[in-house]
């Protein structure tokens, strides 16, 4: 069963950059079928899709967040990686990965069907 | 403000039925498959149906869905105390830049 657990600092400074890790157990990041995706849930907000990366390093990011986004892929880790940078207090959230996971060669679509727990990140100085 | 549309809130008794909408557009659900999630108080969001109405193996059937046009429906029976929390629905959007986007969110509360 694959489960999924994010990682990295849950303080980050303004006009830093916030890096997070993803990493995938039970499981491998490099199923053909299998994107890995990053969504954040802001205090009272709703949930909010960053982006997504294949095992392949092919990647589709958030129009809003893509000039401060990048991700990553580390298949001998298992993990994917998250860098935003240039944050301010609108980037405090609760930060999901999840599997973004398809089957019949592409044509069948399970939605974002594993989650990690989340991991907090506060935007302050 | 997300270019899916879902009431802000929904309530019930136990035992009754509730009915979320999803509204979008033609680039997003008019062509693509909606799933829903669950998010409930503490935990991480879990997904109850995927391709507009297929429920992931071991979901009990009191949760269903539905698509039609540009509109998604979620329904849940029989409700019970521990659907209390958050729904969302979640589709690709092929507009200018292809994204995945969710509702706004709808928050259940059973009475």
């Amino acid at each position: 069963q694959v489960q999924l657990q994010e990682s990295g600092p849950g303080l980050v400074k303004p006009s830093e950059t916030l890096s997070l890790t993803c990493t995938v157990s039970g499981g491998s990041i490099s199923s053909t079928f299998d994107y890995w995706s990053w969504i954040r849930q802001p205090a009272g907000k709703g949930l909010e899709w960053i982006g997504r990366i294949h095992n392949d390093g092919s990647s589709t990011y958030n129009p809003s967040l893509a000039r401060r986004l990048t991700m990553s892929v580390d298949r001998s880790r298992n993990q994917i990686s998250l860098n935003l940078s240039s944050v301010t207090a609108a980037d405090t959230a609760v930060y999901y990965c999840a599997r973004d996971s398809y089957y019949d060669s592409w044509s069948g679509y399970y939605g974002l069907d594993v989650w990690g727990q989340g991991t907090t990140v506060t935007v302050s100085s | 403000q997300s270019v899916l549309t879902q009431p802000p809130s929904v309530s019930a008794a136990p035992g009754q039925k509730v009915t979320i909408s999803c509204s979008g557009s033609r680039s997003n659900i008019g062509i693509n498959f909606v799933s829903w999630y669950q998010h409930l108080p503490g935990t991480a969001p879990k997904v109850l149906i995927y391709e507009n109405d297929k429920r992931p193996s071991g979901l009990p059937d009191r949760f269903s869905g539905s698509k039609s046009g540009t509109s998604a429906t979620l329904v849940i029976t029989g409700l019970q105390a521990g659907d209390e929390g958050d729904y969302y629905c979640g589709v690709w959007d092929n507009s200018l830049s292809v994204q995945f986007v969710f509702g706004g969110g709808t928050k259940l509360t059973v009475l």
